[in-house]
């Protein structure tokens, strides 16, 4: 059973680029979860969705990010207009059902604004 | 606010010696879960151990044990003949009962010396 794939690895964008992040959870994960890691810090909650819906976005700053998780295909974090302060890397995590403690993680995408 | 602290940014320890992380936490939730991740240089997140609230009992995987100390809000790591590969670094993780994310503390840098 393949573990949860983040892709790209490593994402470099310039200033005012779109910046799209793939996570596929694992087979028979229906709940994924993104956090974001800043350089020498604890990854911070950003959103939890399930297929077709979010369930809580209260991690998500109000503009420029978005994320969804389509009934096909894997989750998709958007950030728009990226900024030199969106550096960080970006963890994807999926559960077979909303329990915190069933949480994979996946490998992660570094992310860099220049 | 719900917060975790880990005031140890970094710690060392001797291989086959024995090494204690802490972390404390403030929630006035009485029902909730704690983990610890360990995060190598590759940065995949690795669920160590876990403890559920309610559970009197200290959690324990292998070499890896927990002092849970539920009124103090206190839950260390203690690593017992510690080895190489346990070089890392150690985030401590709280999630109340009833949501669904996980809250990081700022991490532990565990460097092993033979």
């Amino acid at each position: 059973n393949a573990g949860v794939m983040q892709n790209p690895r490593h994402l470099v964008r310039r200033r005012g680029q779109e910046a799209r992040l793939r996570c596929s959870p694992m087979k028979g994960h229906s709940h994924v979860y993104w956090y974001r890691q800043l350089p020498e810090e604890g990854l911070k909650f950003m959103v939890y969705l399930q297929k077709e819906n979010i369930i809580d976005e209260s991690g998500m700053p109000k503009e420029r990010f978005s994320a969804e998780f389509p009934k096909e295909g894997p989750s998709i974090l958007r950030i728009q207009q990226v900024v030199r302060g969106d550096s960080a890397a970006y963890f994807c995590a999926s559960s077979p059902r909303g329990i915190p403690y069933e949480q994979y993680f996946g490998p992660g995408t570094r992310l860099t604004v220049t | 606010a719900q917060t975790v602290t880990q005031s140890q940014p970094e710690m060392s320890v001797q291989e086959a010696e024995t090494v204690t992380l802490s972390c404390t936490y403030d929630t006035s939730e009485s029902d909730y879960y704690l983990f610890w991740y360990k995060q190598p240089p590759s940065r995949q997140m690795i669920l160590v151990i876990r403890q559920e609230a309610y559970k009197q009992q200290n959690a324990t995987e292998n070499r890896f044990s927990v002092n849970f100390q539920k009124a103090a809000k206190s839950f260390s790591l203690k690593i017992s003949d510690s080895q190489l590969g346990d070089a890392a670094m150690y985030f401590c993780a709280y999630s109340p009962h009833n949501t669904d994310k996980l809250i990081f503390g700022t991490g532990t840098r565990l460097q092993v010396f033979p």
